[in-house]
């Protein structure tokens, strides 16, 4: 009974260092997103997925990159990390008309 | 493009008191409905919806429902307690893509 699983949970970039955030699910969704969480300013979209092999840009998708391999992993790449991507990441995902699953979080801080 | 507006916070409420918080919403077509909660540390979870006008969805002793009209979804409680105090975002779902858009969110405090 797994849902959506993020991992790391904290992560402690310095600037200009990469990493991947690790989003995997078990309920066989078909459509997947990466979100942001900044103080005040609600989710914002990064990136999505409607399917294995199928990724779009969300509403701030510039410094990430996505992939979709299968349908039950979504990672999310940073290359090269800036203290404006200091947030907190939430995976989520939906079958078709929905409501989304979310995961618990990835807490990053990029100094 | 479509959005969502929630009154801003934090709201702070004694316990049993009555809740409302406000939230209205921009959208092409026909949009369905969300309010999410978060509690401390966690992630979202969904605390109920409505797919078309004049839906109340209702979950947990909230309600809300979908007001056409006035492009509104404003969440409303009876009587909150402490364990209610969390972020609460609303959301709206339009289109084909599945994309969520969300409102800031409105914290809640209840103090006993």
């Amino acid at each position: 009974n797994a849902g959506v699983t993020q991992t790391p949970k904290f992560r402690i970039l310095k600037i200009g260092q990469s990493m991947t955030l690790q989003c995997t699910q078990d309920m066989n969704h078909n459509y997947m997103y990466w979100y942001r969480q900044d103080p005040g300013m609600g989710l914002k979209l990064i990136y999505y997925s409607v399917g294995a092999g199928i990724t779009d840009k969300g509403e701030v998708p510039n410094g990430y990159n996505v992939s979709r391999s299968t349908t039950e992993d979504f990672p999310l790449r940073l290359e090269l990390a800036a203290p404006s991507q200091t947030s907190v990441y939430f995976c989520a995902s939906s079958g078709s008309n929905s409501p989304l699953h979310f995961g618990n979080g990835t807490r990053l801080t990029v100094t | 493009g479509d959005s969502v507006t929630q009154m801003e916070g934090p709201v702070t409420l004694s316990e049993e008191a009555f809740l409302t918080i406000n939230c209205t919403y921009t959208a092409t077509g026909y949009p369905s409905l969300f309010w999410y909660v978060q509690y401390p540390g966690e992630g979202l979870q969904l605390l109920l919806k409505a797919t078309k006008a004049d839906d109340k969805g209702s979950n947990k002793g909230f309600e809300a429902t979908y007001r056409k009209e006035t492009t509104s979804f404003h969440l409303e409680k009876g009587s909150v307690q402490v364990s209610d105090s969390a972020v609460y975002f609303c959301a709206l779902m339009g289109g084909n893509t599945g994309k969520l858009i969300f409102g800031q969110g409105t914290t809640l405090q209840v103090k006993p």
